[in-house]
Formats: structure tokens, C-alpha cells, sequence
């Protein structure tokens, strides 16, 4: 059984386009998060809700809008996407918010965008 | 210049060896994680600590909080331990917020 899911794997679009990546979690975990890892490898963190809540947002572009319907899921919407927007995101939760929980990562989405 | 370092940034081995990565940070941290990054791309969490030493198999993470230097260790590696190998820290008040090393690229060669 996945623990968290990520669809769709890999995304190839054009640029301007509006594309959403899903996030799913089977673990009953309060917290979630998306990271985005360039082309560097490096991971920073993107967005983090607690239960529904948006608990961090870091300096990311407002064509980046994350929707959790419930506290299983959390989305990630991208408007007008840009070249720099390449990159693979993950997903990921813990049991709690606060970051001393072990977090569980999703498989990562590759997007890129032409 | 990033909060987080890890050395090295490369490292490559022989199978057998016995293999330590470092990571440093800036400041005072309530938790470290290690994060391993197989070649496939899928990341798992190998350690949370904030103090002392874990070992799962045949790794073992250690941290000193005054000196604020982790450690990972891998003994008897073996090819398939090749990934890359990343260090996370929670900053005291930041909340759920991680700030992550750059990684290490282990190759390890039968």
C-alpha cells in the first residue's frame, strides 16, 4: 500500500499553461508538504498545511496555490507556468506539525516545462 | 552560502568500506533529519535526532549539539548503498520548517 501518493509522475507542458499535481496520504497524518527540488537536487520547502490549515508559505510565486480539500490530500495548482517552474516536486507528510516527526515522501512529480 | 553544509559533496568507495558523512549548521536546531535519495529519485527518511546517536543496521547517525555537527555513518557498504544521502534541520522556532543541505552523492563500487 502506497503510504503517499503523488500523480501524475511526470508532467511535460508549455509554458503559460495551468497545471495541478496531486498529493494523497494513507497514514493519517495531520501534517503535509510540498518541496520543490531544481535542477541541483536541491529540496526546499514549499508550502506546509496542518489539518486542513496553511501553516507555512514560503517566498513562493502566487501562481503557486496549494488546496487541501481534507487533511489526506493536498494539491498543488500552478498558473502560467514558467521555464524556471522545471523541476520535481515532492510531496511529503508527518504525524504532526512542528518538524520532529519523521517525514514520509511521495515518489515526486518531474515537471517540465517548454 | 547555505545555513546547512554536508562534506562531502561527492564520495566514492569500495565496497566493505566503512563511510561517514558530515553535515554542519549555523545555529541552535531542535531536530536533524538524514534523508537518503535513491537513484530513482524516491527519497526515504533514514533519521530524526535531536541528541546522542541512532542505529538502524548498518547505519548509525550521531549528533553534538554543542559543536552543532551530525554525523552518518555507514559500515560494510555496499553498492546498493549507493544514493544520495541528505541532512535537514528544524531551526529552534521555525516550526515545521526544514532547511536542507545540498546532499552528498555516495558511489559505492563492488
Amino acid at each position: 500500500d502506497t503510504a503517499v501518493s503523488q500523480t501524475p509522475k511526470y508532467l511535460v507542458t508549455q509554458m503559460g499553461n495551468d497545471k495541478s499535481i496531486k498529493c494523497e496520504q494513507n497514514l493519517g497524518h495531520d501534517t503535509m508538504y510540498w518541496y520543490k527540488q531544481d535542477s541541483k537536487k536541491f529540496l526546499k520547502i514549499m508550502f506546509s498545511y496542518n489539518n486542513k490549515e496553511l501553516i507555512i508559505n514560503e517566498t513562493v510565486p502566487n501562481r503557486f496555490s496549494p488546496k487541501s480539500p481534507d487533511k489526506a490530500h493536498l494539491n498543488l495548482h500552478i498558473n502560467s507556468l514558467e521555464l524556471g517552474d522545471s523541476a520535481v516536486y515532492f510531496c511529503a507528510s508527518s504525524l504532526r506539525t512542528g518538524g520532529t516527526d519523521t517525514q514520509y515522501f511521495g515518489p515526486g512529480t518531474r515537471l517540465t516545462v517548454l | 552560502k547555505n545555513e546547512v553544509e554536508q562534506s562531502p559533496q561527492n564520495l566514492t568507495a569500495q565496497e566493505g568500506e566503512f563511510i561517514t558523512i558530515n553535515c554542519s549548521y549555523s545555529v541552535g536546531i531542535s531536530a536533524l533529519h538524514w534523508l537518503q535519495q535513491h537513484p530513482g529519485g524516491g527519497i526515504v527518511s533514514l533519521f530524526m535526532l535531536s541528541s546522542g546517536k541512532k542505529k538502524h543496521g548498518r547505519l548509525i547517525a550521531t549528533i553534538n549539539i554543542q559543536e552543532k555537527h551530525s554525523s552518518l555513518h555507514i559500515t560494510a557498504s555496499h553498492p546498493r548503498d549507493s544514493a544520495v544521502y541528505i541532512c535537514a534541520v528544524r531551526w529552534g522556532t521555525s516550526g515545521s520548517r526544514l532547511t536542507f543541505g545540498e546532499g552528498t552523492q555516495l558511489t559505492v563500487n563492488p
